[in-house]
């Protein structure tokens, strides 16, 4: 039973298109994130949620737009894709008080824009 | 701003010897986290250990092992008998906790480690 599952893992689109990527997570933490791992494997941050609310936003594109339906999902939606998004998108979960556990993270999608 | 250094972008070592991978961390906190991730090829990131900057003991977890130097800012993995499924990336990365859940982990550039036979 995975821990954090995010779909899809593979996603190949064009220029211009917008797409969804959906995260969930089943172990109650109430915390979730989105990061991105750029071309040469540099991991950062983009937002965090803490039951369905945003906490972090760290000077991403507008096109960029995270939903937290409720505490265990975090979809990211991407508008007017561009080539510089090209890249692996992580999703993760960790719970505020047992951050010593450090993040549960996805298995990533990784995002080509053609 | 916090940040974390990886000097090493690529290391190699033989089957069953030992590797130690580099990490040094700038912050003005007293009390934070750190933590070495595991990038294998399956992309999945993995935890493999950590340490708490109020605890002098340094982590162990099996054949890994830190060296933690607060002072000096160091923050270095030590894999020992070293296993051709510890080929991967290896992230150090850094998390000051938080009061109002703005933790987050910030990571260092990564090492690429590959274990010969």
């Amino acid at each position: 039973d995975t821990a954090v599952s995010q779909t899809p893992k593979y996603l190949v689109t064009q220029m211009g298109n917008d797409k969804s990527i959906k995260c969930e997570q089943n172990l109650g933490h109430d915390t979730m994130y989105w990061y991105k791992q750029d071309s040469k494997k540099f991991l950062k941050i983009m937002f965090s949620y803490n039951n369905k609310e945003l906490i972090i936003n760290e000077t991403v594109p507008n096109r960029f737009s995270p939903k937290s339906p409720d505490k265990a999902h975090l979809n990211l939606h991407i508008n007017s894709l561009e080539l510089g998004d090209s890249a692996v998108y992580f999703c993760a979960s960790s719970q505020p008080g047992q951050i010593f556990y450090g993040y549960t993270f996805g298995s990533g999608t990784r995002l080509t824009v053609v | 701003a916090q940040t974390v250094t990886q000097s090493q972008p690529e290391m190699s070592v033989q089957e069953a010897e030992t590797v130690t991978l580099s990490c040094t961390y700038d912050t003005s906190e007293n009390n934070y986290y750190l933590f070495w991730y595991k990038q294998p090829p399956s992309r999945q990131m993995i935890l493999v250990i950590r340490q708490e900057a109020y605890k002098q003991q340094n982590a162990t977890e099996n054949r890994f092992s830190v060296n933690f130097q607060k002072a000096a800012k160091s923050f270095s993995l030590k894999i020992s008998d070293s296993q051709l499924g510890d080929t991967a990336m290896y992230f150090c990365a850094f998390m000051k906790p938080s009061s109002y859940n703005t933790d987050k982990l910030i990571f260092g550039t990564g090492t690429r480690l590959q274990v010969f036979p």
